[in-house]
């Protein structure tokens, strides 16, 4: 699976869209970005999925460049709710889930 | 989405016995289960995958007769921690998965393991 990159952590004002990004230079052509969030002490969450469209969903949006080899997990209008480490991971549709470290998301109101 | 639960939340447990952490899909069919390890301030590791009615495959570094997987049916999963050791401790979490197509992986809400 392509290895993606992510910032450490980011801050982002509640109420303001919060754009995270990731980078993905090796991604192959059948593979996917997938976004999940962990809010602490709990299972992860899953955000949303893309190939090479943009897509949306109830929780956020997701641009993936014409290149694939970056995409931005967008969401909205940021709550305090929101606070979590945030997933980027590539994979193959059939393969399994591998979890790097993350941006960790800290939304101050 | 789809739910997937586990069973206990939190175990406490002493040094040598064992441990068996459950992994249901309520409200669909899974064909695949993952089960991952979370020490804190650290990401999820993945430590085995298991289909149903077929053996759990290890990822490399993790010992199978330590960390029973049985995947008997579509909607259970189970994990056993044999002779739990102080450094098994850890945040347990399972995920499922309906298909083996492009379809998102669901996870349990984890189980706190800690071995005293």
């Amino acid at each position: 699976d392509a290895k993606t990159t992510q910032p450490t952590s980011m801050d982002c004002a509640e109420g303001r869209a919060a754009n995270l990004p990731c980078n993905h230079s090796t991604i192959s052509g059948n593979e996917y970005v997938y976004w999940y969030r962990q809010i602490h002490s709990q299972g992860p969450q899953y955000i949303i999925h893309g190939l090479k469209n943009n897509e949306t969903n109830e929780m956020a949006s997701l641009i993936i460049t014409e290149d694939r080899k970056s995409s931005t997990l967008i969401l909205p209008h940021a709550t305090l709710r929101d606070t979590a480490v945030y997933y980027c991971i590539v994979k193959r549709g059939d393969y399994k889930l591998s979890f790097g470290a993350g941006t960790t998301v800290t939304v101050r109101a | 989405g789809a739910v997937v639960s586990q069973h206990p939340s939190w175990v406490i447990c002493k040094s040598g016995t064992s441990v068996k952490i459950e992994c249901r899909s309520l409200d669909f069919q899974a064909t695949t289960m993952f089960w991952y390890r979370q020490f804190p301030k650290q990401s999820l590791m993945l430590m085995a995958t298991s289909n149903e009615g077929s053996k759990a495959t290890y990822e490399q570094g993790v010992e199978k007769d330590k960390f029973l997987i049985n995947h008997a049916s579509l909607t259970l999963s189970t994990l056993t921690v044999t002779s739990a050791h102080p450094e098994d401790s850890s945040f347990y979490i399972c995920s499922a998965r309906a298909d083996n197509r492009n379809t998102e992986a669901f996870f349990g809400q984890g189980t706190r393991l800690t071995v005293v």
